[in-house]
């Protein structure tokens, strides 16, 4: 079952733009992270942010995370028409061993050149 | 070597065939997993497996078998699939050792998939 929801469902923008997508979840959680989808491909992690931090950065992407309010946001910045993508959050469940991801709905991000 | 891969590509079955989805990882993880992803929805685990032992079963129908013949490879049979079936079938591993991954990051590597098609 998905974890919680992203808005927005889709989101346009120019190159060179900023790209800012959110998340929400529902349970307590470890860590929440973030993958991208090529149309049709297999996802790639981009980034993970554990819950006693607030906000991390890597390269262009920024995340931050409130646990209060249960929510995230990825921000993109200086978007390029390669970043064109589905973005997903991601929350860690434990369960013995194994640990599962649990995906939000996503953003379809589409980067106009 | 970060690469999950999957095989094949594209496969299209009717509803009496019986098929079979691989997946392989060298990367020495031991936990993998099967997903189904339905087009602009987000993937949807359907097993997990935790040294080679089944360890996550979410309500799956029996028509999809997993096999994990050893720690590189994650096999899903299919038999007596629906139309409905028709989707993206995504394989991904991750460390399931704590001593290896002791946060819990619980990192996965995704395979690029195989779209099915149940006529």
């Amino acid at each position: 079952s998905q974890q919680g929801e992203e808005d927005p469902q889709a989101l346009s923008i120019q190159e060179g733009e900023n790209a800012t997508m959110n998340c929400s979840y529902k349970t307590s959680i470890n860590n929440l992270q973030w993958y991208r989808q090529n149309s049709g491909r297999g996802l790639v992690h981009l980034i993970l942010i554990r819950s006693n931090e607030r906000e991390k950065h890597s390269g262009r992407l920024r995340v931050t995370l409130d646990t209060s309010k249960k929510s995230s946001s990825l921000l993109i910045t200086a978007s390029r028409a390669a970043d064109t993508a589905s973005y997903f959050c991601a929350t860690v469940r434990f369960s013995g061993s194994a640990r599962q991801l649990t995906f939000g709905s996503g953003t379809q991000l589409t980067v106009l050149p | 070597d970060t690469e999950v891969t999957q095989t094949p590509k594209h496969l299209v079955m009717g509803m009496t065939n019986k098929k079979s989805l691989k997946c392989e990882q060298h990367m020495g993880h031991r936990a993998m997993y099967w997903y189904k992803q339905k087009a602009k929805k987000p993937p949807e685990l359907m097993f997990v497996y935790s040294y080679e032992k089944l360890s996550i079963n979410e309500s799956v129908p029996s028509r999809f078998s997993p096999e994990c013949p050893n720690s590189s490879l994650l096999n899903l049979h299919l038999h007596a699939l629906q139309p409905e079936d028709s989707a993206l079938y995504l394989c991904a591993s991750s460390q399931a050792d704590l001593r290896r991954d002791p946060t819990g990051k619980n990192i996965q590597y995704f395979g690029a998939g195989t779209r099915l098609s149940v006529l």
